[in-house]
């Protein structure tokens, strides 16, 4: 079955510190991949995203994901972090040929100062 | 930026009404547009694949019945709950493909819709 597994659902972290957030996922040939953000009160926004080429993807706002296609993950780094990333991230996948997005079930990091 | 809105932002409703939720894109077209729903502290479920002039596609245990969708144009889908109940409260959030964009391209997401049926 396809499905995306984030396993850290709270992460609670004091500014400056660093980040590595979880994301694995099931899904049968090519994948497109994706870190979404949504802060209090916002709309999802793309952090990023992976569809070939470097495993290594940056992203807005100093974030960055790494694709290891032999452990299924694409976890999401920032090396630090400040209070204004507090908001839920949510990991994504799709077939490469196909719109349908799978979610994870989100972590949510709270920063403080 | 490809922007998507949705009208209401939010919505209270009594029990066995109907509510309708409106997702435009702004700037672009859309081929295709997609309906999720998000609980309290949970993730996003795709609840069906709305498609410009024809008809959606549901997901496994989303009543087509209950969730009527219509994708009139190329820049507007709208949800009705149809005969809404308490259950039903939920945020409502669509999404939008742009129409020049290959399959798998990136996502834009509306605001979302929260609806409280009382």
């Amino acid at each position: 079955a396809q499905s995306v597994s984030q396993h850290n659902h709270h992460v609670i972290l004091s500014e400056a510190a660093s980040l590595e957030l979880g994301c694995n996922y099931s899904y049968g040939g090519t994948v497109n991949l994706f870190w979404y953000v949504q802060y209090p009160g916002q709309h999802l926004q793309l952090l990023l995203k992976y569809f070939s080429g470097d495993p290594l993807v940056k992203g807005i706002k100093g974030f960055e994901a790494e694709f290891i296609k032999s452990k299924f993950s694409f976890n999401l780094r920032k090396p630090s972090v400040q209070w204004s990333d507090t908001a839920e991230y949510f990991c994504a996948v799709n077939g490469y040929n196909t719109d349908k997005l799978i979610f994870g079930t989100g972590t949510r990091l709270q920063v403080f100062p | 930026g490809a922007v998507v809105s949705q009208h209401p932002s939010w919505v209270i409703c009594k029990s066995g009404t109907s509510v309708k939720i409106e997702c435009r894109s702004l700037d672009f077209q859309a081929t295709t547009m997609f309906w999720y729903r998000q609980f309290p502290k949970q993730s996003l479920m795709l609840m069906a694949t709305s498609n410009e002039g024809s008809k959606a596609t549901y997901e496994q245990g989303v009543e087509k019945d209950k969730f009527l969708i219509n994708h009139a144009s190329l820049t507007l889908s709208t949800l009705t709950v149809t005969s809404a109940h308490p259950e039903d409260s939920s945020f409502y959030i669509c999404s939008a493909n742009p129409r020049s964009g290959r399959a798998g391209e990136t996502q834009y997401f509306g605001p979302g819709t929260r609806l409280l049926v009382l």
